[in-house]
This record gives structure tokens, C-alpha cells and sequence, in this order.
């Protein structure tokens, strides 16, 4: 089965800074990743398809990378309403592994 | 748009099993992959299983395979996830999912969450 991990499980960042959130599969996945972001008590959001596709209404701020074990979600400019849980996914048709998080809070 | 809207909260006894059901609005029900997330408090999301209705196929995650049963009504554009067996370990948030695009791939919809807690 392929494993899908994210260290840190916590990144501290300021308002403005850029950030990047690293994902890395325990094998090749080739580009089926996936990246949501979640805020308490809500579902999960699709950002990143595809690994560097961005979902339509997602701020361009919000940017993917990578591709076979190692995948990077990267915001340009960190804003007070991207502080949240981000995830990513691994996807082969309708088979899904998702990774354990990262939670970007204030600094 | 689309929209998945599913049932309330339960409150189960150990042993017990629950049917949680998810009602999908705004596109062709058929042609879309649906899945079942679940969430335990304060932890991470965990792929229970998808069903493909155009296909009649299922998918269970391995750590589900023998107490999870999914289907779909497509009179009622309905999709149910069955867990059995219920322990403390499945108090969670079930969220119901769907496809972004035709057939399968990445989760673009998802539902409300339904809260399931389980207790002796």
C-alpha cells in the first residue's frame, strides 16, 4: 500500500510569509495528488488537483508541485484566513490515501 | 450546484451498527464516484470507501473491508455508508464526498459531516 507523509505536523508562520508544505508518497505516484485545506468543524477544501492544478475559485496564491514521491504546496503569501489543516491525497481512480496533516498556525 | 446533504447525528451503543445517508443535488448522479471520510476528533481524514453508480463498483479501504458496506439508491440520487461492529474507536465526523469531474478521480464536493458517537 502506499503511504502518504507530511512533516511537520505543525508550521508557525506570519501573515505575509511564504510558506511551503511538503508531501512525500512512499512511492511513485506519479502527478494523482491532490491538496485540501480545513478549518475546525468545517469539511475539507479542494485547492490542488493533480498535483500543480489549481481548483477553480482558489486564490492564486495557493500553488502545487512535484510529481512521483515528492509534492509541495506552496502559498506565496500567507493571509489570515489561509491559518488551517492542509492535507494531501493520494488518488487512483476512486482510491484515495491521505497524508497526516500539517496545521500552519500564527507565529 | 452541487450540493450533498446527509443525515443527522446518531448516537450508537457498542456492538451496534449505523446507516448514515447522503442526498446528491445539482448534476447526474450516475456518472460521479461518491465517497465516505471519516474524521475521529482531533485527528486526521481516513478514506472509507467509494462507489462508482454508473459502474456498480465498490471500493473499501483495508482497514473497513469487513465492516463497511456502501450503496446508492438511484431513485433518490442517495448514497448510504453501513459501518457495523461499532466500537469507541468510530466516534467521528463521516463526511460524504464526490468526485470534481466525471467518473473518478479527486474530491471535489463534500458533504456536512455527520457526527457519529459510539458509547457503551
Amino acid at each position: 500500500d502506499i503511504q502518504m507523509t507530511q512533516s511537520p505536523s505543525t508550521l508557525s508562520a506570519s501573515v505575509g510569509d511564504r510558506v511551503t508544505i511538503p508531501c512525500r508518497a512512499s512511492q511513485s505516484i506519479g502527478p494523482w495528488l491532490a491538496w485540501y485545506q480545513q478549518k475546525p468543524g468545517k469539511a475539507p477544501k479542494l485547492l490542488i488537483y493533480k498535483a500543480s492544478n489549481l481548483e477553480s475559485g482558489v486564490p492564486s496564491r495557493f500553488s502545487g508541485s512535484g510529481y512521483g514521491t515528492e509534492f509541495t504546496l506552496t502559498i506565496s503569501s500567507l493571509q489570515p484566513d489561509d491559518f488551517a489543516t492542509y492535507y494531501c491525497q493520494h488518488y487512483n481512480s476512486n482510491l484515495f490515501t491521505f497524508g497526516p496533516g500539517t496545521k500552519v498556525d500564527i507565529k | 450546484q452541487v450540493q450533498l446533504v446527509q443525515s443527522g447525528a446518531e448516537v450508537k451503543k457498542t456492538g451496534s451498527s449505523v446507516k448514515v445517508s447522503c442526498k446528491a443535488s445539482g448534476d447526474t448522479f450516475t456518472n460521479h464516484a461518491f465517497s465516505w471520510v471519516r474524521q475521529a476528533p482531533g485527528q486526521g481524514l481516513e478514506w472509507m470507501g467509494g462507489i462508482i453508480p454508473i459502474f456498480d463498483t465498490t471500493d473499501y479501504a483495508q482497514n473497513f473491508q469487513d465492516r463497511v458496506s456502501i450503496t446508492t439508491d438511484e431513485s433518490t440520487n442517495t448514497i448510504y455508508m453501513e459501518l457495523s461492529s461499532l466500537t469507541s474507536e468510530d466516534t467521528a465526523v463521516y463526511y460524504c464526498a464526490r468526485a470534481r469531474g466525471d467518473l473518478a478521480g479527486e474530491i471535489g464536493f463534500w458533504g456536512q459531516g455527520t457526527l457519529v458517537t459510539v458509547s457503551s
